[in-house]
C-alpha cells in the first residue's frame, strides 16, 4: 500500500462547480500536510498547507481529519484556470521529506 | 524575491555518461532537498541536506549519484554512470522552517534527464 494515495481522475466539471479530493496517509506519525498544484511539464507549486483547524484561501478549503487520516481539498467556483493535477504532500518530521501522492487530475470545461 | 532555479533545464545523454544538475536555492533557505519524478509514478525523496551537510540520503538509488553542496548555497546532482532507468525530471526544492507555517517546500522547474 502506497504511504500516501489519491484518486487520479480524472475529474471533469464545468466552470463554477464545486469540487473535492481527497487524500489518505498511512502513517498516523504525519505532521504536517501539503497541496500542491502542478500544471503539464511544470514543477509542482504550493497551493495551501492544511492545518487541524482547517484552512481558507479565496476558493480554496482544505481539511485535515487525523482520525481517519485523510486531508481533503475543495474548490468552489471552478474555473478554467483550476485546470491542473494536485498533490497531496505529507511530512513525517519538522523538517523533513515530503512524501507525494500520485496526484489527481482536474478539468474545468466551459 | 528569486525562487529556486536548476541547470539545465533538459538533457539528453547516452548510457555510461555522466551528467551533473545544478540547483540554487531561494536565498537564506537551509534546508534544500531533491527529488525525481520518474514517467508514470509519484514523485520521491532522494536527499536533504541542512546547509552543506546531507540530512537524509536514505532516498539515493544507488552509488552512481553523488550530491553535494559545498558552502551550504547551491547543490549539484552527479549522475555517473547514467542508466536508462535514471530518466525522468529532478526537482529540487528548498525550505525555511517557520514555528507556523511549518516547512513548506518550494520547488525549483526540474531538469527533464532523458538517458538513451
Amino acid at each position: 500500500r502506497k504511504e500516501v494515495e489519491q484518486d487520479p481522475g480524472p475529474f471533469n466539471v464545468p466552470e463554477g462547480a464545486t469540487v473535492a479530493f481527497n487524500c489518505t496517509y498511512s502513517n498516523s506519525a504525519s505532521q504536517s500536510f501539503f497541496w500542491y498544484r502542478q500544471d503539464c511539464r511544470k514543477e509542482p507549486k504550493l497551493l495551501m498547507s492544511v492545518y487541524s483547524s482547517g484552512n481558507e484561501d479565496g476558493r480554496f478549503t482544505a481539511q485535515l481529519n487525523r482520525a481517519s487520516q485523510y486531508i481533503s481539498l475543495l474548490i468552489r467556483d471552478s474555473k478554467l484556470s483550476d485546470s491542473a493535477t494536485y498533490l497531496c504532500a505529507v511530512n513525517r518530521g519538522s523538517q523533513g521529506n515530503l512524501i507525494f501522492g500520485k496526484g489527481t487530475k482536474l478539468s474545468v470545461k466551459p | 524575491e528569486a525562487g529556486v532555479t536548476q541547470f539545465p533545464s533538459h538533457s539528453v545523454i547516452e548510457k555510461g555518461q555522466t551528467v551533473t544538475l545544478r540547483c540554487d536555492p531561494i536565498s537564506g533557505h537551509d534546508n534544500l532537498y531533491w527529488y525525481r519524478r520518474v514517467m508514470g509514478k509519484e514523485i520521491k525523496f532522494l536527499l536533504h541536506f541542512v546547509k552543506e551537510s546531507k540530512q537524509d540520503e536514505s532516498g539515493m538509488p544507488n552509488n552512481r549519484f553523488l550530491a553535494e553542496r559545498t558552502g551550504g548555497t547551491y547543490s549539484t546532482l552527479k549522475v555517473q554512470p547514467a542508466e536508462l532507468e535514471d530518466s525522468g525530471v529532478y526537482f529540487c526544492a528548498s525550505s525555511q522552517p517557520d514555528r507556523d507555517a511549518g516547512n513548506e517546500q518550494f520547488f525549483g522547474p526540474g531538469t527533464r534527464l532523458t538517458v538513451l
